[in-house]
């Protein structure tokens, strides 16, 4: 079946900082869903992005369709944007998710 | 608009036991979707709904099941409960197949003693 990574697992930053977040899949997917989980476990929808470049305030994301990768920008962090993030790829009437990416942002 | 709602949002319950779980997906969505998420084995596919049938199924032994009612509305059962089922169950919701976009209720965690 498709794999879905993520990398890299674990990032630390100080509050202000930029980071890139990253999602590679194995093979062609319908579309590309990005996540936050938040303390309490609810998945919060940040972008449903099957190709191309959207932006939200100071996260944006990309997706490379036809190179089967994804990414997750974060500019300016904030305490608040801390938590694991989740990639998911959707084939074969399912999701299929990374294994996530532990942000702690450091005041 | 009501989001995905998910209830009991916590759960105990005793190995050999059976489990119900339910999920009212957001108005006019017609998939419902089932994942388990485990600290060991991540976020899993589960089972999928739509207009009542189930579409496509995970790789769980037979004691996971569900069903869909004709308001959309999801239930999922969990008899002979293990200590391993203990897991954070997440429902989804789309408009279309479950591999379109999904919006996720706030999740039942299941502990199983």
């Amino acid at each position: 079946g498709i794999q879905v990574e993520q990398s890299p697992p674990d990032l630390i930053l100080q509050e202000g900082a930029n980071s890139t977040l990253r999602c590679n899949f194995s093979d062609s997917v319908n579309n590309l869903q990005w996540f936050h989980q938040n303390p309490w476990g609810q998945l919060i929808n940040l972008f449903y992005i099957p190709s191309g470049t959207k932006q939200n305030g100071r996260l944006s994301a990309t997706t490379v369709a036809t190179e089967r990768y994804s990414l997750l920008y974060i500019s300016s962090s904030q305490t608040t944007d801390s938590g694991v993030y989740f990639c998911a790829g959707g084939a074969t009437n399912k999701l299929i998710f990374g294994t996530g990416t532990l942000l702690a942002v450091q005041p | 608009k009501a989001g995905v709602t998910q209830t009991p949002r916590y759960l105990i319950k005793t190995r050999g036991q059976q489990v119900t779980l339910s999920c009212s997906p957001i108005s006019g969505h017609r998939s419902v979707s089932w994942y388990q998420q485990t600290p060991g084995q991540g976020l899993q596919f589960l089972f999928e709904y739509f207009s009542e049938t189930q579409r496509n199924k995970g790789n769980f032994p037979g004691r996971f099941s569900g069903r869909q009612f004709s308001n959309s509305r999801s239930e999922m059962n969990v008899s002979t409960l293990e200590l391993g089922d203990s897991a954070l169950y997440l429902c989804a919701s789309s408009v279309g197949p479950a591999d379109t976009e999904a919006f996720f209720g706030q999740g039942t965690r299941l502990t199983v003693v």
